[in-house]
């Protein structure tokens, strides 16, 4: 089974301050990968993903994350944050189930960074 | 429907009772998902439907838990004999078709507290 490792728990940044969230997973074979949001009072949403290509990927308000291989990481980065920034982060990674492995059966998480923002 | 709705939003209820917590899907995905977040906890995969594939029920943490879906839509969570470390977020998922590459969106969640 696969598993996700996001080593910072809980980070306080000052506005304007540069942000990086660690994830580390543990699968070695073909990769995708998921960062979702939960805003304060809100629904889990996508953040980013990576499934192939340029493994620099971009994503909704000014997040980015670099896929690198060698390393097992999925870093999410973000070069100044905003107070509505402050929310839960999940990375995340599929498994694949029975015999078709372009399904996936479920994503394995991890277990989050909350980041509070102060102004 | 706009997005995955689950009902009922919160849930109290005493030790030893049956809960049954329901999932409303995007229309058109073939893909549902249960997970369970407790407190402090990332998500944890429950049971997962993919059209008429058997559903893959690995996460299941006991016999106490069952899940159904009707065709391509609602889905019931049902926990009999509900134990207090049964208390946590329950959330749904969908997708449009089970794709690894694929977005799940998630609904709101049912807050179940078990007395």
């Amino acid at each position: 089974a696969q598993s996700v490792s996001q080593h910072n728990h809980h980070v306080i940044l000052s506005e304007a301050a540069s942000l990086e969230l660690g994830c580390n997973y543990s699968y070695g074979g073909t990769v995708n990968l998921f960062w979702y949001v939960q805003y304060p009072g809100q629904h889990l949403q996508l953040l980013l993903k990576y499934f192939s290509g340029d493994p620099l990927v971009k994503g909704i308000k000014g997040f980015e994350a670099e896929f690198i291989k060698s390393k097992f990481s999925f870093n999410l980065r973000k070069p100044s944050v905003q107070w509505s920034d402050t929310a839960e982060y999940f990375c995340a990674v599929p498994e694949f189930g029975g015999q078709n492995t372009g399904t996936a059966s479920k994503l394995t998480f991890g277990t989050g960074t909350r980041l509070q923002v102060t102004l | 429907g706009a997005g995955v709705s689950q009902s009922p939003s919160n849930k109290v209820t005493e030790k030893g009772k049956d809960v049954e917590l329901r999932c409303d899907p995007i229309s058109g995905h073939t893909a549902l998902y249960w997970y369970r977040q407790r407190l402090g906890q990332g998500l944890e995969f429950l049971i997962y439907f993919q059209g008429n594939s058997a559903p893959d029920k690995s996460g299941l943490p006991s016999d106490r838990f069952s899940a159904e879906r009707t065709g391509e839509s609602v889905s019931t969570l049902t926990i009999q004999r509900t134990q207090q470390e049964d208390s946590a977020v329950y959330l749904c998922a969908s997708s449009f078709s089970g794709g690894r590459w694929e977005t799940q969106y998630f609904g709101p969640g049912t807050r179940l507290l078990v007395l």
